[in-house]
């Protein structure tokens, strides 16, 4: 079945440092990626996604990557600031299919 | 505009109990919904989504249901729960297949 690898696990940064996280997913029609952002106890909300047709996008200190021929995608925060500090998950889905598959999440500790 | 409701948030049953979680979208119609279940420490694990009524699919085979009253409410249910049934349960809806998921405040069940 589909399946979306997420990495790394947990990553700390000092404020004003980037960070990047990364996503591999293993079905090949997949073509809409968002990524979301989970604060403790709260509910995850999309902070950006792209679509197969795009190989980049950018929101302010936010960016995402991705590369259709490896199957990866990527997030990148840069100038992080402590508000960043989250649980970051990646996902993928294919048209028709109407599920969103996510990765197992990235706890993002931004050091003051 | 649209709204996403999810009750109860917290709840702590017995082992052997019956569960019962409720989703309400409103300011919508015929939406996607879907149940994720977020285990401690892990991802989004994709349990039940449903494109309309009477059309649910589900993903996990375990001893949890799920049904679909009304157009807009997804029902999350288990004749009996299990100890590996704790977590905490995020309903959420799209518009259509690769758009935005919106997800409910979510429930933190513990199974004792």
């Amino acid at each position: 079945g589909e399946n979306v690898e997420q990495h790394p696990s947990t990553l700390s940064v000092q404020e004003g440092d980037s960070a990047v996280i990364k996503c591999t997913y293993s079905d090949s029609a997949s073509n809409y990626f968002p990524w979301y952002k989970q604060e403790l106890g709260k509910r995850p909300q999309l902070i950006i996604d792209i679509r197969s047709n795009v190989g980049e996008k950018k929101d302010q200190r936010i960016a995402v990557t991705l590369n259709k021929t490896a199957k990866h995608f990527s997030l990148h925060i840069t100038e992080t600031q402590p508000e960043d500090s989250a649980v970051y998950f990646c996902a993928a889905s294919t048209s028709g299919t109407y599920k969103y598959i996510f990765g197992t999440g990235t706890r993002l500790k931004v050091l003051a | 505009s649209q709204t996403i409701h999810q009750w109860p948030a917290t709840l702590v049953q017995p082992v052997g109990s019956p569960l019962s979680l409720e989703c309400t979208v409103e300011g919508t119609s015929n939406p996607n919904l879907y149940w994720y279940r977020q285990a401690a420490g892990r991802g989004l694990q994709l349990l039940f989504y449903s494109i309309g009524i009477d059309q649910i699919s589900s993903e996990v085979p375990q001893n949890l249901s799920a049904s679909r009253p009304q157009d807009r409410q997804f029902i999350l249910s288990s004749k009996k729960l299990l100890l590996s049934d704790s977590g905490f349960y995020l309903c959420a809806w799209s518009v259509e297949a690769n758009t935005e998921a919106f997800f409910g405040q979510g429930t933190r069940l513990t199974v004792v």
